[in-house]
C-alpha cells in the first residue's frame, strides 16, 4: 500500500489567486493522478503527473489553469490558477503502487478548496 | 468513453439490515475499485476485481465482479453505523495493449446511511 499526504487540508481563497496542493508519497510510485470533486459530484480526472516531463491533462482541464509538477517519484503539486467560485472543490492526489496480485490505487486525504 | 452507473443513489438501513450496491460499466474493464468516501474526505481503498467472477471479502463488505467484468456489486452484511458514507465504483478500462493506463473513471457515488 501507499501512504498518501496533501498539504493544505483545506483553504478558503480569494477570487483571482492562486493555490499551489502537494501531494507527498511514502515511497516511489510511478504513476500519480491528480483528480476533482465538485461539490455533490463524483471524482473527475484532472491530468496524470509525469516524472520528468509535462503532466497529460484530460479533456477540459489545461496547463494554464492547472500547472503540475513531478519533480521526483514521491511528491507532485497541483496549482489551481486565477480561481473563481467554479473552482471550488475537493482536490485529490492519487498513485498506482506495487500490490499483490496486482497495482492499486490510492488516493490522498483531499485538499478542500473554497473560493470567494 | 467509459460510464458507470451506480445503483442505488442513496440507501438508508436500519443497523444490522443487509444491503447491496451495484455497479454497471459500459464496456469491459481491466480492473474495478471500490471505495468508501466519508463527507469531505478522501478515498479509502476497499477492493479491486480483476478477474471475471472474482469474488473478494473484508470483514463484512464483500465485493464481486460479473464473468463479463462489466457489472459488479457490494454487499454488507450485517450493518453498522460505521458503513455510513460514500461508496464508490471505481473503473480501470482495457486499452488497446490489453494493459491499463491507470486513469479511473467513477461512478455518481452511493449515498449510505445507517441508522442505529
Amino acid at each position: 500500500s501507499a501512504v498518501i499526504s496533501q498539504k493544505p487540508s483545506r483553504d478558503i481563497c480569494q477570487r483571482g489567486t492562486s493555490l499551489t496542493i502537494q501531494c507527498q508519497v511514502d515511497s516511489q510510485v510511478t504513476m500519480m493522478f491528480w483528480y476533482r470533486q465538485q461539490p455533490g459530484q463524483s471524482l473527475t480526472l484532472i491530468a496524470t503527473a509525469n516524472q520528468g516531463s509535462e503532466a497529460t491533462y484530460e479533456s477540459g482541464f489545461v496547463i494554464d489553469k492547472f500547472p503540475i509538477s513531478r519533480p521526483n517519484l514521491t511528491f507532485s503539486t497541483l496549482t489551481v490558477s486565477n480561481m473563481s467560485p467554479e473552482d471550488s472543490s475537493i482536490y485529490l492526489c492519487s498513485v498506482e503502487a506495487a500490490g499483490l496480485p496486482t497495482d492499486t490505487q490510492y488516493f490522498g486525504p483531499g485538499t478542500r478548496l473554497t473560493v470567494l | 468513453s467509459q460510464e458507470l452507473e451506480q445503483s442505488p443513489q442513496s440507501l438508508i438501513v436500519q443497523e444490522g439490515k443487509n444491503l447491496t450496491i451495484n455497479c454497471t460499466s459500459s464496456k469491459t474493464l481491466y480492473g474495478l475499485y471500490w471505495y468508501k468516501q466519508k463527507y469531505g474526505e478522501g478515498l479509502i481503498f476497499l477492493m479491486m476485481l480483476q478477474k471475471g467472477g472474482e469474488e473478494k471479502s473484508h470483514e463484512k463488505i464483500t465485493a464481486k465482479l460479473d464473468e463479463k467484468k462489466q457489472q459488479s456489486s457490494l454487499h454488507i452484511t450485517a450493518s453498522q453505523p460505521s458503513h455510513a458514507g460514500i461508496y464508490l465504483c471505481g473503473a480501470d478500462p482495457f486499452n488497446a495493449g490489453g494493459t491499463s493506463y491507470g486513469k479511473l473513471t467513477f461512478g455518481q457515488g452511493t449515498i449510505l446511511t445507517v441508522h442505529p
